[in-house]
């Protein structure tokens, strides 16, 4: 079973265009939503996360989306470069001791 | 802040030895922390979480004999594959949950094993 459910699998983008990779989850006891960026050989790391009581976030260059009633939040990047180009995970938790519970990511590419 | 340090970033071993791994929190207390493995191409895959003083919770289909997990304090917590097999072989990521007056989960660097 598969507790969040991410989209696309892969995505290819031009140089200054915005890709949006989206996530749906089942579990309403989930209370954290972070977006993980990594690069071949590394460890993934954070861009930005959420909570349910914002509909949105921004930070930088990323935007998280959340719509609570449909149970899905996504990921925007905004003047992607081809330094984006990366897998983007998406997660979510329960809080607590509880661990991450991944998407299947989306390998992005960005081309100039 | 909030700084895991995973050593070594890359380890290849005979089957049948034993490999260690260590995660390290640099500036924050870790109480608790998770080890992932990774396969090429696919997204991370629980293996365990540990608690500080406590033995570690395995999910299901993982060998906890083959992968023993050591949180004995709480700033070190170590995976350690024994009786290593080519299968074995794999990219090893550590995480730690930070509840630091920011809550979040923070990753390794991860290990690359390879069994040979």
């Amino acid at each position: 079973q598969q507790q969040v459910k991410q989209s696309p699998q892969s995505l290819i983008v031009q140089k200054g265009g915005i890709p949006i990779i989206n996530c749906a989850y089942e579990n309403t006891a989930f209370d954290y939503f972070p977006w993980y960026q990594q690069f071949p050989g590394k460890g993934p790391a954070l861009l930005i996360a959420i909570r349910p009581d914002v509909s949105e976030k921004k930070e930088g260059r990323f935007t998280i989306s959340f719509n609570k009633s449909a149970k899905q939040f996504s990921l925007h990047i905004m003047d992607s470069q081809p330094g984006d180009s990366a897998t983007y995970f998406c997660a979510a938790s329960r809080g607590g001791n509880t661990p991450l519970v991944f998407g299947k990511g989306t390998r992005l590419s960005v081309i100039a | 802040g909030a700084v895991v340090s995973q050593h070594p970033s890359r380890v290849i071993c005979k089957s049948g030895t034993s490999v260690k791994i260590e995660c390290r929190s640099l500036d924050f207390q870790a109480t608790t922390m998770f080890w992932y493995r990774q396969f090429p191409k696919k997204s991370l895959m629980l293996m365990a979480t540990s608690n500080e003083g406590s033995k570690a919770t395995y999910e299901q289909g993982v060998e906890k004999d083959k992968f023993l997990i050591n949180h004995a304090s709480l700033t070190l917590s170590t995976l350690t594959v024994t009786s290593a097999h080519p299968e074995d072989s794999s990219f090893y990521i550590c995480s730690a949950l930070v509840r630091d007056g920011h809550y979040g989960y923070t990753f390794g660097s991860g290990t690359r094993l390879t069994v040979v």
